[in-house]
């Protein structure tokens, strides 16, 4: 079945460090591919997406890469804030718009 | 503003008891959707509709019941039969069952039941 692995957290960083945060999925087809992020008590914002394969989403200094042949969307920043620690989450999207989740990535960064 | 509203940001229920969460979206999608997260894991899909009046379950809907009367409304019943029903549920939406379509995502609702 569909499904999503990344890489277990908490991811803990200095700021101004660089991040990179991995995700590979298996999914029938050729979904879209998303990162959502998560603030503490609220709701999923979308970070970036990708709809097809070579495709770069960026957003905010966060880029990820749609990468066919390794069944990859690995997210990164070159120079983290404080202000980016949350909980990172990656997600394909096929049929139905269904999202699939893995059980997301944590990040903190401090001063 | 457009967006997803979701009501009460805390609720708490005796056991037992059932229990209606709202979720209102004005963006004008077709498609809602209702997840559950609960600590340190993913979102897990409960129900989803695309269409007024039609819906679907999703993986764990056993205990969930939900309408869709109206386009903008997607109200999700937690009733006695949920085992677990302790959890933050989150609504979204988005515009249709194209792929490309991200989902919008409400506040949350943080359910504890006594």
């Amino acid at each position: 079945g569909n499904s999503v692995t990344q890489m277990e957290g908490p991811v803990t960083l200095s700021e101004e460090a660089f991040l990179t945060i991995n995700c590979t999925y298996t999914a029938t087809g050729y979904p879209s591919l998303f990162w959502y992020v998560q603030y503490p008590g609220e709701g999923l914002q979308l970070l970036l997406k990708a709809t097809k394969a070579d495709d770069k989403g960026s957003n905010k200094g966060f880029e990820a890469t749609y990468r066919k042949e390794t069944t990859s969307f690995h997210l990164e920043k070159g120079s983290v804030q404080v202000s980016d620690s949350a909980v990172y989450f990656c997600a394909p999207q096929g049929s139905y718009n269904k999202l699939i989740f893995g059980a997301g990535t944590r990040l903190a960064v401090h001063p | 503003d457009g967006g997803i509203t979701q009501s009460p940001k805390y609720l708490f229920r005796k056991e037992g008891q059932n229990v209606t969460l709202s979720c209102e979206q004005n963006l004008n999608h077709d498609a809602m959707y209702w997840y559950r997260q609960d600590p340190g894991q993913g979102l897990r899909l409960i129900y989803y509709s695309q269409i007024v009046n039609d819906f679907q379950k999703g993986d764990i809907a056993e205990g969930y019941s939900v309408s869709r009367e109206k386009k903008e409304s997607f109200p999700l019943t937690v009733t006695s039969a949920q085992k677990n029903p302790t959890a933050f549920y989150l609504c979204a939406s988005s515009m249709g069952d194209n792929h490309y379509n991200e989902q919008f995502f409400g506040p949350g609702t943080r359910l504890t039941v006594l």
